[in-house]
């Protein structure tokens, strides 16, 4: 499975864009980007996926660069409540041990 | 729909008791998941099921055995407390293989062992 790099923490002003970097430079073709996040003390979310073109839902937007060697997820406007740890995760579709590193802690500041 | 629930919440056990936490789901889901949570560590993966029935071990399963007799009950169960098995643990379930990404994961057992 390619290996995922994330800043440990970041900080963002509240109703700004959050940008959250993942480097993942050994990325296989059949490999997917994912991400969760993890609100204190609640199990992971899913929130968004991605092979290869940018993807948007309800919650954020995934940028995966030409060459795949990395993301960004977009939080486009960042609320308190979106303070949370947030994990990208590399693996092939339907693979079913999702493993978790330590993900990028993510603070909204009022 | 409650979604994914883990019983109990917290508890509790001295060195060498035995446990068994439930994960309940009502999505029909075919694959549920076994996590543990340490500081520091993220969350990794103990046991998994694919189907009733069936189970296959992950990342950490030492210690730990579980049991799908029903699609929608995933049980772990420690059978001698150590107090290297105080963490948190999480339940998850997801729709089938070509889900499995999209993983829903229940509120947690915040274990402690004496």
């Amino acid at each position: 499975d390619a290996k995922t790099t994330q800043p440990p923490s970041m900080d963002c002003a509240e109703g700004r864009a959050a940008n959250l970097p993942c480097n993942h430079s050994t990325i296989s073709g059949n490999e997917y980007v994912y991400w969760y996040r993890q609100i204190h003390s609640q199990g992971p979310q899913y929130i968004i996926h991605g092979l290869k073109n940018n993807e948007t839902n309800e919650m954020a937007s995934l940028i995966i660069t030409e060459d795949r060697k990395s993301s960004t997820l977009i939080l486009p406007h960042a609320t308190l409540r979106d303070t949370a740890v947030y994990y990208c995760i590399v693996l092939p579709g339907g693979y079913q041990k999702v493993t978790f590193g330590i993900g990028t802690k993510l603070q909204v500041i009022p | 729909n409650a979604g994914v629930t883990q019983t109990p919440k917290f508890r509790v056990l001295k060195t060498g008791q035995s446990m068994t936490l439930l994960c309940a789901q009502d999505m029909n889901h075919e694959y549920m998941y076994w996590y543990r949570q340490d500081p520091g560590m993220g969350l990794r993966l103990i046991h998994y099921s694919v189907g009733e029935g069936t189970t296959a071990k992950g990342e950490v399963p030492d210690g730990y055995n579980v049991s799908r007799l029903k699609k929608q009950n995933f049980l772990l169960g420690l059978e001698s407390a150590a107090p290297s098995q105080t963490s948190v643990y999480f339940c998850a379930s997801s729709y089938d293989r070509l889900f499995a990404y999209e993983q829903y994961f229940g509120p947690g057992t915040r274990l402690t062992v004496t």
